[in-house]
């Protein structure tokens, strides 16, 4: 098992444009979280899929946001019309576990976003 | 709603010394679980420890341990005898029964000077 890979690592894009990130969890897992985290900042919750089914999503995540996990297997998630606020490290992770709260997280190396 | 705060922003020691990371966290629910996530320069956050908020017994694990009290709502993490390996940002995480959002704190950055 290769853990959990992101992709693209780095995206540099234009006020405006639309961007895409993926990510490919371990695959027992049925737990798929996305963070994102700015610089100095802790990562913060933006949604997070059980199976295929979109569970839970922040208010963070605005309408320009959105995420999918087709067949339960990997996720992606599109920001439209970038902002230079956007501009962060965007973290998945996954999780094989119950609804307790208490699962542990393997997250991946993220995917760094820069809009200028 | 839940809060993590870890006061100290940046840490330098050196090597060999001994290291405490304080973590202190908010919540009314009496149910919770505790986390540390160590985050080298690599990027990737890495699993250290999870406590329940029923066990607060201290734990020893290698040169690191944790001391869980909920009398102070603090989960500070110690690390003896630091090695230069150790240098990373260290964010403490909440997280209440039943919900899979973790609440980080902000973050220590950690150096251990050779």
């Amino acid at each position: 098992d290769t853990g959990v890979s992101q992709d693209p690592r780095h995206k540099i894009t234009k006020r405006g444009q639309n961007v895409t990130f993926r990510c490919d969890p371990i695959s027992e897992h049925n737990r798929l979280y996305w963070y994102r985290q700015t610089l100095g900042q802790g990562p913060e919750f933006l949604t997070y899929f059980q199976n295929e089914a979109q569970l839970e999503k922040s208010r963070l995540l605005s309408d320009r946001f959105s995420a999918e996990r087709p067949k339960g297997s990997f996720s992606t998630l599109e920001i439209q019309h970038t902002e230079q606020g956007d501009s962060a490290m965007y973290l998945c992770a996954s999780s094989l576990g119950d609804s307790s709260g208490a699962n542990v997280l393997t997250f991946g190396a993220g995917s760094r976003l820069t809009v200028l | 709603a839940q809060k993590v705060t870890q006061a100290q922003t940046e840490i330098s020691v050196v090597e060999k010394e001994d290291v405490t990371l304080d973590c202190v966290y908010e919540t009314r629910d009496t149910t919770y679980y505790l986390f540390w996530y160590k985050q080298p320069p690599s990027g990737e956050l890495v699993f250290l420890i999870r406590r329940n908020s029923f066990d607060e017994q201290n734990e020893i694990s290698g040169r690191y341990s944790w001391n869980f009290q909920k009398s102070t709502s603090s989960f500070n993490f110690t690390i003896t005898a630091s090695q230069v390996v150790d240098s990373a940002v260290y964010f403490c995480a909440l997280t209440i029964f039943g919900n899979e959002k973790l609440t980080f704190g902000t973050g220590t950055r950690l150096t251990i000077i050779p």
